[in-house]
């Protein structure tokens, strides 16, 4: 079936420090990829996306783009701050008859310090 | 300000007792699911529903039922709650695969 595999955490860095978290994934369609974060007590917020193949996905400094061959869709920023600590998530989604779920990798924490 | 809305946010129950968790959206989704978050399992889907009155399974959907009367609600009823559905519970609602999801702010329920 369907899945995503993201890279396992915590991750812990330093401000300013450069952010790769790897997400890949199995699909039988042409599903979109998406990136949600989860602040501490907080609830799931749309990062960034990107819907066909070698689109590139951005938002906040954060990038990620859409590798069909090698089913990719890693996150970077090249500066992180205190305020991006926080829980990422890796996602696809299409449509499968009625029902458009999203699948998802399990998540990495990353925490970055002052 | 386009959201869903979530209530509770938190709850604390015993088990057996009916519980309904609201969900509210104001964007004229079509579709909207629920979600709970376990610890090393990820977010796994209850139901879901493609519009008014049109509902389905997901993938645990065992000890829920939802309904959906009007298009902006779909609330999660736990008629005989366990305490193996203590969880965090999601609610979500998009437009398309395309432009994503937008989630509530969560329930959490613990079942005692």
């Amino acid at each position: 079936g369907d899945s995503v595999t993201q890279m396992e955490g915590p991750v812990t860095l330093s401000e300013e420090a450069f952010l790769t978290i790897n997400c890949t994934y199995t699909a039988t369609g042409y599903p979109s990829l998406f990136w949600y974060v989860q602040y501490p007590g907080e609830g799931l917020q749309l990062l960034l996306k990107a819907t066909k193949a070698d689109d590139k996905g951005s938002n906040k400094g954060f990038e990620a783009t859409y590798r069909k061959e090698t089913t990719s869709f890693h996150l970077e920023k090249g500066s992180v701050q205190v305020s991006d600590s926080a829980v990422y998530f890796c996602a696809l989604t299409y449509n499968a008859g009625n029902n458009r779920k999203l699948i998802w990798g399990l998540g990495t924490s990353l925490a970055v310090n002052p | 300000e386009a959201q869903v809305t979530q209530n509770p946010r938190y709850l604390i129950t015993v088990t057996g007792k009916k519980l309904t968790v609201t969900c509210s959206q104001n964007m004229n989704h079509e579709y909207m699911s629920w979600y709970r978050q376990d610890p090393g399992l990820g977010l796994r889907q209850i139901y879901y529903s493609m519009n008014v009155e049109v509902t389905d399974k997901g993938d645990v959907p065992e000890g829920y039922k939802v309904s959906r009367k009007e298009k902006r609600n779909f609330p999660l009823i736990l008629e005989s709650p366990s305490p193996n559905q203590t969880s965090l519970y999601f609610c979500a609602s998009t437009s398309g695969t395309a432009y994503g999801y937008t989630f509530g702010s969560g329930t959490r329920l613990t079942v005692v």
